[in-house]
């Protein structure tokens, strides 16, 4: 199995720009989690996903975040437009459940936003 | 207070110690607990479940106190392949049915 695959791996961008993100999750998996890593604030769950749905966005940031989940095989983060302090590494997990299941990571994204 | 919170460290410990970790959690009815590991620019791992009675892996030894609330790892005979920062991460519904992770204690295991 592939494991969870992010893209990029890497992105450098201005300020102002848009910035999508994607995942792919584990075939079979039915929970896909977005999450940033910050050294200040350790790792931050934005919003998940059950069966495509997205279930609690509570930790999305502001307005210029958006997730979609257009089916099972693939999510997207977007944020428009882009700020300096959006720069961490965005991981993206999934799992059988969100009960508590463990969720399998991918590589993440290292987002630079200059 | 932070619902998840660890000593952040670093631990800096020579090859064959052992070496504990202490978690504590704010949510009496969390329901699930387990231990990540995180190496330097990689993803987080689940390293193992914690159970209420411990449990134990190998080198690695997890424990649960409910009552005071907090988890603890333990690691004996440590590795230089044990350098690494864990996660402790707490499960319950009330939180929204989603994992709540820790910000991590660094470990460095030195020759």
């Amino acid at each position: 199995d592939a494991g969870v695959i992010q893209s990029p791996r890497h992105e450098v961008t201005e300020m102002g720009q848009e910035v999508t993100l994607r995942c792919k999750p584990i075939s079979g998996h039915n929970s896909l989690f977005w999450y940033r890593q910050t050294m200040m604030r350790g790792l931050e769950l934005l919003i998940y996903f059950n069966n495509n749905v997205p279930i609690d966005d509570s930790g999305m940031p502001e307005d210029r975040f958006s997730a979609k989940m257009p089916n099972a095989s693939f999510s997207t983060l977007k944020i428009q437009p882009s700020e300096p302090r959006d720069s961490a590494v965005y991981f993206c997990a999934s799992s059988w459940t969100s009960g508590g299941d463990t969720q399998y990571f991918g590589p993440g994204t290292r987002l630079t936003v200059l | 207070r932070k619902e998840v919170e660890q000593d952040p460290g670093p631990f800096n410990v020579p090859e064959g110690a052992t070496v504990a970790f202490n978690c504590t959690y704010s949510n009496s009815a969390s329901q699930s607990f387990f231990w990540y590991r995180q190496d330097c620019r990689k993803e987080p791992k689940l390293l193992m479940s914690v159970y209420s009675s411990g449990n134990e892996d190998g080198r690695f030894t997890a424990q649960l106190n409910r009552a005071s609330q907090y988890i603890s790892l333990l690691i004996r005979d440590s590795k230089l392949s044990d350098s690494a920062t864990y996660l402790c991460v707490v499960y319950f519904t009330g939180g929204g049915n989603k994992l709540t992770f820790g910000t991590g204690t660094q470990l460095k295991v030195e020759l």
